[in-house]
């Protein structure tokens, strides 16, 4: 089956630095993928897609400047917390698709920290 | 607006017994319909999907959701849950094109009594 992979899983970062999450999809190459957060005990909430080559497209109310994403190969996208505060400490995940209607692969995500 | 109703925040379910978790939406069309299920330290694992034909879905683990078009639900059912069907449950329907991510309903927590 299509696997997903997050790097790293857990982080934990002091507040002004900037955090970088690599998401891979491992035995597919992936159109496109999805970038979602979760605060605990709360549903996942979309924050951007990104389609390989091309600029992510961010869900309103999510700052670019501050969640940076890059989509360099259909292999691996990252996603950059820029200078990180307490308040964008959550469970970031990934999922990457092959697109169309084609279903969603989730990576384990990634748990932020933010001192 | 687009919308998905998960009513049922927590389900506390005794070993062996079935269960039903029930999931609403709201579109313009009739969507794709995803169920997947979140355990403590795993990634979200798709349950069953729903594109067209037969509206009742067999899944993964002995889940399966039964569509029905006239109460807009899409809910997911077992006959009878273990102690590891203990996790959070995402009902998700799709409309876009291919482009646009997951709209997640607020989720079902899934407690198994002994």
């Amino acid at each position: 089956g299509a696997v997903v992979s997050q790097h790293p899983s857990w982080v934990i970062c002091k507040s002004g630095t900037s955090v970088k999450i690599e998401c891979r999809s491992l035995d597919f190459q992936a159109t496109t993928m999805f970038w979602y957060r979760q605060f605990p005990k709360q549903s996942l909430m979309l924050m951007a897609t990104s389609n390989e080559g091309s600029k992510a497209t961010y869900e309103q109310g999510v700052e670019k400047d501050k969640f940076l994403i890059n989509h360099a190969s259909l292999t691996l996208s990252t996603l950059t917390v820029t200078s990180a505060h307490p308040e964008d400490s959550s469970f970031y995940i990934c999922s990457a698709s092959l697109g169309g209607k084609d279903t969603q692969y989730f990576g384990p995500g990634t748990r932020l920290t933010v001192l | 607006a687009q919308s998905v109703t998960q009513p049922d925040i927590h389900i506390t379910v005794s070993e062996g017994a079935s269960l039903e978790l029930r999931c609403n939406y709201s579109y313009g069309a009739t969507p794709y319909l995803f169920w997947y299920v979140q355990s403590p330290g795993q990634g979200l694992q798709l349950l069953l999907k729903y594109f067209s034909g037969d509206t009742l879905v067999q899944g993964i683990k002995g889940f399966e959701a039964e569509f029905k078009r006239s109460q807009s639900s899409f809910n997911l059912r077992k006959p009878s849950v273990h102690w590891s069907d203990a996790a959070e449950y995402f009902c998700a329907p799709y409309s876009g094109g291919g482009a646009d991510g997951l709209t997640f309903g607020k989720g079902t927590h899934l407690i198994i009594q002994p």
